[in-house]
């Protein structure tokens, strides 16, 4: 069974300025697929970004970006220029490609950006 | 363009009493997923189906049961809901398929229920 671990419950930023969340993950699979989804006191889910592990090249979405590192499991999300919209819990997911696409979330960390 | 939409958004039940959530789909998504989401916790998937007519257990499954007897729709229901399922709930679906597509969820806007 695959976990994924968020050893950061809560993280603060001083807004433009540039954070970095963690996660690391365990699976014996090759063929995966990991994600962050933004769940902002609205409680809608919002996708941020997605990173196939066949790719080597971190995937990047304007402000966002990861730093994807296959050997060590690990899979952390940057925000640049922090804005005072980022504020919300930011959950990291690990979906297999041959289980049906279920995926597992880690526990989320809280994000607050302060003005 | 709605997307995933759950009914309703709030509930409260008390214990013993029986429900059902309601969650459609517009895109012609193949994969559908309940999860459910507790305080300090990421979402935990309770079931899932993967095509019209099938379901699968999920992580959490005990005190609920799915059915999907159309492609858009797929309902969760609690026969004796209890305090311990008291919590928020996600409907999301995938395209499903191969490769990332059938991995990327979009996610309805929850549910919470309560139970006393």
């Amino acid at each position: 069974a695959q976990t994924v671990t968020q050893s950061q419950p809560e993280m603060s930023v001083q807004e433009a300025e540039t954070v970095t969340l963690s996660c690391t993950y365990d699976t014996s699979e090759n063929n995966y697929y990991l994600f962050w989804y933004k769940q902002p006191p609205s409680r809608q889910m919002i996708l941020v970004i997605r990173q196939e592990a066949y790719k080597q090249q971190n995937a990047t979405e304007n402000r966002f970006s990861v730093n994807f590192q296959k050997a060590a499991k690990s899979f952390s999300l940057k925000i640049s220029d922090s804005q005072l919209g980022d504020t919300a819990m930011y959950f990291c997911a690990f979906a297999s490609n041959t289980n049906a696409g279920k995926s597992t979330f880690g526990d989320g960390t809280t994000l607050t950006v302060k003005p | 363009n709605a997307g995933v939409t759950q009914t309703p958004k709030f509930r409260v039940l008390k214990t013993g009493q029986s429900m059902t959530l309601l969650c459609a789909q517009d895109m012609n998504h193949e994969y559908m997923y309940w999860y459910r989401q507790d305080p300090g916790m990421g979402l935990r998937l309770i079931h899932y189906s993967v095509g019209e007519g099938t379901t699968a257990k999920g992580e959490v499954p005990d005190g609920y049961n799915v059915s999907r007897l159309k492609k858009q729709n797929f309902l969760l229901g609690l026969e004796s809901a209890a305090p311990s399922q008291t919590s928020v709930y996600f409907c999301a679906s995938s395209r499903g398929r191969t490769g990332w597509s059938r991995t990327e969820a979009f996610f309805g806007q929850g549910t919470r229920l309560t139970v006393v």
